[in-house]
């Protein structure tokens, strides 16, 4: 699977959008993008994914460039349950087991 | 849905003793993962079973750790002997086979 870079930390006001970064420069053709994060003494929890197109959910919106070397995850309106680590993860979705890779993923500080 | 139900939430042991987690994954998941985590080494996938086999167990550290899936709604993650480094906090998650996964509230292992 493709290595990821995150920023290692990132602060967002409450109620302003935050966005989050990630480079994969290597990704192959039939790789996605996934999104996961861990609020703090908690498991990860699943955000979204992507393979090429822009994809939107309720928690989040994810935006893949044209290139797929790079993405960015939006939290619209951050409160301060979203404070938290976020990890990008690049990987081959296949139906005979899906590991994960987990980086060291951003962590996001949602401030007053 | 209760999610994935992780038993005990905390274990404080001392070296040398045997520890066994538990995992119950969400009913009609066919792919069960163990993963541990800790300050030094972030979140690291141990092993993985689809439909009750296990797939790979590249990850378990060592012939002390060993894992069982018995049925499609019951795992154990065992230690013997346990050792001061395996401190850490083990989280069982599990996917329906697609793109998710559902992880665990964890189990904080201390050892003494």
């Amino acid at each position: 699977d493709a290595k990821t870079t995150q920023p290692t930390s990132m602060d967002c006001a409450e109620g302003r959008a935050a966005n989050l970064p990630c480079n994969h420069s290597t990704i192959s053709g039939n790789e996605y993008v996934y999104w996961y994060r861990q609020i703090h003494s908690q498991g990860p929890q699943y955000i979204i994914h992507g393979l090429k197109n822009n994809e939107t959910n309720e928690m989040a919106s994810l935006i893949i460039t044209e290139d797929r070397k790079s993405s960015t995850l939006i939290l619209p309106h951050a409160t301060l349950r979203d404070t938290a680590v976020y990890y990008c993860i690049v990987r081959v979705a296949h139906n005979a087991g899906n590991m994960l890779t987990f980086g060291g993923g951003t962590r996001l500080m949602v401030k007053p | 849905d209760a999610g994935v139900i992780q038993s005990p939430r905390h274990e404080v042991t001392e070296m040398g003793q045997e520890v066994t987690l538990r995992c119950k994954p969400i009913s009609g998941h066919n792919s069960l993962f163990w993963y541990r985590q800790t300050m030094m080494r972030g979140l690291e996938l141990l092993i993985y079973f689809n439909n009750n086999v296990p797939i790979d167990d590249s990850g378990m550290p060592e012939d002390r750790f060993s894992a069982k899936m018995p049925n499609a709604s019951f795992s154990t993650l065992k230690i013997q002997p346990s050792e001061p480094r395996d401190s850490a906090v083990y989280f069982c998650a599990s996917s329906p086979g697609q793109d998710t996964q559902y992880f665990g509230p964890g189990t904080r292992l201390t050892v003494l």
